[in-house]
């Protein structure tokens, strides 16, 4: 799986927009990008992932660039409970395969009041 | 749905003794992984099962690690003469996967088992 590149860490005051960019220059022309994010003490988190379009849910939006060789996870409106570490991975998703979902370091994102 | 529930959420063990943890998964979920996290650094890959069968193991599985999933319910990781370098966060995922919706496949992760190997 491709490898990614995420800064180590952001803040963001609550009630903005926060945006967590993530590199993967290599990323192959089947391969997801999928963002999970882990709170202190609790297992990761699935957020969002998509191929190419942009998407969105309840949790947060998910912009890849044309290229598809960087991507930003936006969570519009920070609280303090979205203090986490967040990770950007990228995999091949076969139809029968595992979620072998290999994670870097991530970004800790701190909320601050 | 209460969620992946792991116990126990602690461990301290003495170097050499074995330990077994267990996951239960969201009820129906087809499959299960085991990953391990150290201080600071992401979760690592270990091992998975569909259903009963354990279809893959990382290398990082050692021959001292086991992992069975009976009847394709909950699992258990069994780490036998335990070692210091053992410490770690053990995590359980579980997902549900029908057919081509693997391509979506989305882990729900329980919150670990911290193991202290002293």
């Amino acid at each position: 799986d491709a490898k990614t590149t995420q800064p180590p860490s952001m803040d963001c005051a609550e009630g903005r927009a926060a945006n967590l960019p993530c590199n993967h220059s290599t990323i192959s022309g089947n391969e997801y990008v999928y963002w999970y994010r882990q709170i202190h003490s609790q297992g990761p988190q699935y957020i969002i992932h998509g191929l190419k379009n942009n998407e969105t849910n309840e949790m947060a939006s998910l912009i890849i660039t044309e290229d598809r060789k960087s991507s930003t996870l936006i969570l519009p409106h920070a609280t303090l409970r979205d203090t986490a570490v967040y990770y950007c991975i990228v995999r091949v998703a076969w139809s029968q395969g595992a979620q072998k979902l290999v994670f870097g370091q991530g970004t800790r994102l701190t909320i601050n009041p | 749905d209460t969620g992946v529930s792991q116990n126990p959420r602690h461990k301290i063990t003495k170097r050499g003794q074995n330990v077994t943890f267990r996951c239960d998964p969201i009820s129906e979920h087809n499959r299960l992984y085991w990953y391990r996290q150290t201080l600071g650094q992401g979760p690592e890959f270990l091992t998975y099962f569909q259903n009963e069968a354990q279809l893959e193991k990382s290398r990082l599985l050692s021959d001292r690690f086991s992992a069975e999933r009976p009847k394709g319910s909950f699992s258990t990781l069994e780490i036998q003469r335990t070692e210091q370098g053992d410490s770690a966060m053990y995590l359980c995922a579980s997902s549900l996967v029908r057919g081509a919706e693997a391509t979506n496949e989305k882990l729900f992760f329980g919150s670990g088992t911290q193991l202290s190997v002293l």
